[in-house]
Order: C-alpha cells, then structure tokens, then sequence
C-alpha cells in the first residue's frame, strides 16, 4: 500500500541554522500540506501546497518557513533560522483532491538546542 | 467543520468492555469529520470518515462514529476494546476555505488495561 514517506525522523539542530524536513508524498496525490505538534499540544497546519505554488499558509508560516517541490517526487519544508519554540513533531501529508481525505507521513521530530 | 472539541483528554477502559470517545463539532455548513489514530511513536492514522453521506460511518479495527447534526457530535465508539487499542485519537475537521485544511481537535488518550 502506497504510503507518505519522511526524511529523517529525528534531526537535531542549534539555534539559528537552517533544516530541511524532507517528504516524498504519494505518487498520485496532487495537493500537499505540513502541519505540526508541538509536544502536548493539538496538531496545528501550517500550509498547502498545489499546483507548485502554496495555496494556504496559517500565521505560524511567517517568513523563516518556504516548502518548495524540487522534483517530481519530494516535498521540502525549510526553517532558514530555527528558534527553541520551533521544536515539534513535524508531519507531511498529501491527497488525491482537496476534498479527499489526507494521509500523513510518520512525522520528524525537530529539536532546537 | 470550524472547530472541533473533543471532551476528555484521557479515557480509560478495561479489555473487551466498551469505548467512547467524544467529540463536537462547530461548523456553519455541512462538515466533513473524520477520526486519526496516533500509536507512539508512529504517524497519523486514519480510521474513519464522515462526507455527508450515511450518518453511522464504519472504520477500521471496528471503530464507527455517528454523525449526529441536532447534537453537533460525532462521537468514537468500539463494543469492545482491545490492548492495541490504546493510543491517541484525534477527531478532525475539514475546514473549507477554498483550499481544505483539516482542524484537529486536542486529542484523547485512549488506555485499555488487561
């Protein structure tokens, strides 16, 4: 069964440098998303990407955050200089349609010393 | 949906008696609900969904949840819960502005003791 892929699960990182959390989407989906958790917090979107372009971005998705499809296969989310309250479990998701029910990815854990 | 509730944080159950989880809903138009499953350690899971079609909706491992509109609820059962069962379950919903965005409730631990 075709599934949401994530790369790495745990990347660990210091203040201030830049991480790119990688995800290969299903192959037939269309519309992409990243969301995250924050430990013991509810799962928050951060934005939808479509047609190479982002669709719709919540106001966590300031100016240090960009997702870029490089390929035809992966779906990026960069932090170009993380900060401590950037640590959480980030999840990548993908659907066929925006109507269609969207399956998630495992999910990498970003620590931000 | 606009938001969803979901009305205890922690849920504990004995094996093979029912489960009950609760959720409500808040939506101005007719909402799409769904339910995610999250096993330590391990992605988001989806178990079931609600699209405006039948009211009662089955899932996986024998979950369902029925849609009730005059209670805005979308409740979580099982007749009869197993270890693997425990987890944490998140009712979801999808919110439409143009491009959909799911709204995830806060989650509800589900503990299943022997």
């Amino acid at each position: 069964e075709p599934e949401v892929t994530q790369t790495p699960s745990h990347q660990v990182t210091q203040m201030g440098q830049e991480v790119i959390l990688r995800c290969v989407p299903i192959s037939n989906h269309l519309y992409f998303y990243w969301y995250r958790q924050i430990l013991g917090q509810k799962v928050e979107f951060l934005v939808s990407f479509y047609n190479n372009e982002i669709s719709e971005k919540s106001e966590i998705f300031d100016d240090q955050f960009s997702v870029e499809r490089p390929d035809g296969s992966n779906f990026t989310l960069k932090i170009r200089s993380t900060k401590l309250e950037d640590s959480a479990m980030y999840f990548c998701a993908s659907s066929v349609t925006s109507a269609n029910e969207q399956f998630f990815g495992p999910g990498t854990r970003l620590t931000v010393l | 949906a606009q938001s969803v509730t979901q009305l205890d944080s922690h849920v504990s159950v004995s094996e093979g008696t029912p489960v009950l989880l609760r959720c409500n809903y808040s939506s101005s138009y007719s909402p799409s609900l769904f339910w995610y499953v999250q096993h330590p350690n391990k992605g988001l899971q989806l178990l079931l969904k609600y699209t405006s079609a039948a009211t009662l909706v089955k899932g996986i491992n024998g979950f369902e949840a029925e849609f009730k509109k005059s209670e805005t609820s979308f409740h979580l059962t099982k007749p009869s819960a197993h270890m693997s069962d425990a987890a944490e379950y998140f009712c979801v919903g999808l919110m439409n502005t143009g491009f959909q965005k799911l709204v995830f409730g806060t989650g509800t631990r589900l503990l299943v003791s022997p």
